[in-house]
């Protein structure tokens, strides 16, 4: 079956440690992004690749960073530099930019 | 700048009442819309899509959309509500740069 894989489900950081979400898909899809949510404000765009090699800076990138080395894979990594990491953090991907997008099931991050 | 309303932040209808949720956006050029749905815990499954052409819009699960341009909105149907549709809701809309703006979300309790 082709889909969004995300892990893992649950994450724990400790307190100036860095971690890395990872974000897989067999869809054959160009363009791929990830958003966090939180209650009550729906999703807020983090970053996004509309191709491989290439990615641009969400609405809230700051304390975050990705990589886009293939077309597969699009993994988030949570610096230090992010005070308030706790939230669900949601993987998508589409065909291209514009059409919809698929999403994976989400990892809930928490600080330890 | 683009934005999405959703006004109510919180529904609750009887199992079999028809349900409305409401969606207003804010864009200048022709607008793709999207309405999604997520379970507790799960990520977004997209339940119908408007791009251009016919404004009343089929999707899955029973659910239709309409677009009146002249108001703004996208919202959200369904003639009888079943109890497997509490979840929350998500409407969205896609701008040029193939960014997804999403509201806030409504939350549909279903009552027996």
């Amino acid at each position: 079956d082709g889909g969004i894989t995300q892990s893992p489900k649950y994450l724990f950081r400790k307190e100036g440690q860095n971690v890395t979400l990872s974000c897989e898909q067999n869809l054959n899809h160009d363009a791929m992004y990830w958003y966090r949510q939180d209650p009550g404000q729906g999703l807020r765009l983090i970053y996004y690749s509309q191709i491989v090699n290439d990615f641009q800076k969400g609405d809230i990138a700051e304390g975050y960073s990705v990589s886009r080395e293939k077309k597969e894979s699009f993994p988030l990594t949570v610096t230090s530099a992010q005070k308030n990491p706790t939230a669900f953090y949601l993987c998508a991907s589409s065909i291209t930019s514009n059409q919809p997008q698929h999403f994976g099931d989400g990892t809930r991050l928490s600080i330890l | 700048a683009q934005s999405v309303t959703q006004p109510d932040i919180h529904i609750t209808v009887s199992e079999g009442a028809s349900l409305e949720l409401r969606c207003n956006y804010s864009y200048g050029a022709t607008p793709y819309l999207f309405w999604y749905v997520q379970s507790p815990g799960q990520g977004l499954q997209l339940l119908l899509k408007y791009f251009s052409g016919d404004t009343l819009v089929q999707g899955i699960k029973g659910f239709e959309a309409e677009f009146k341009r002249s108001q703004s909105s996208f919202n959200l149907r369904k003639p009888s509500v079943h109890w497997s549709d509490a979840a929350e809701y998500f409407c969205a809309v896609g701008v040029k740069t193939g960014k997804l703006i999403f509201g806030q979300g409504t939350t549909l309790q279903v009552k027996p």
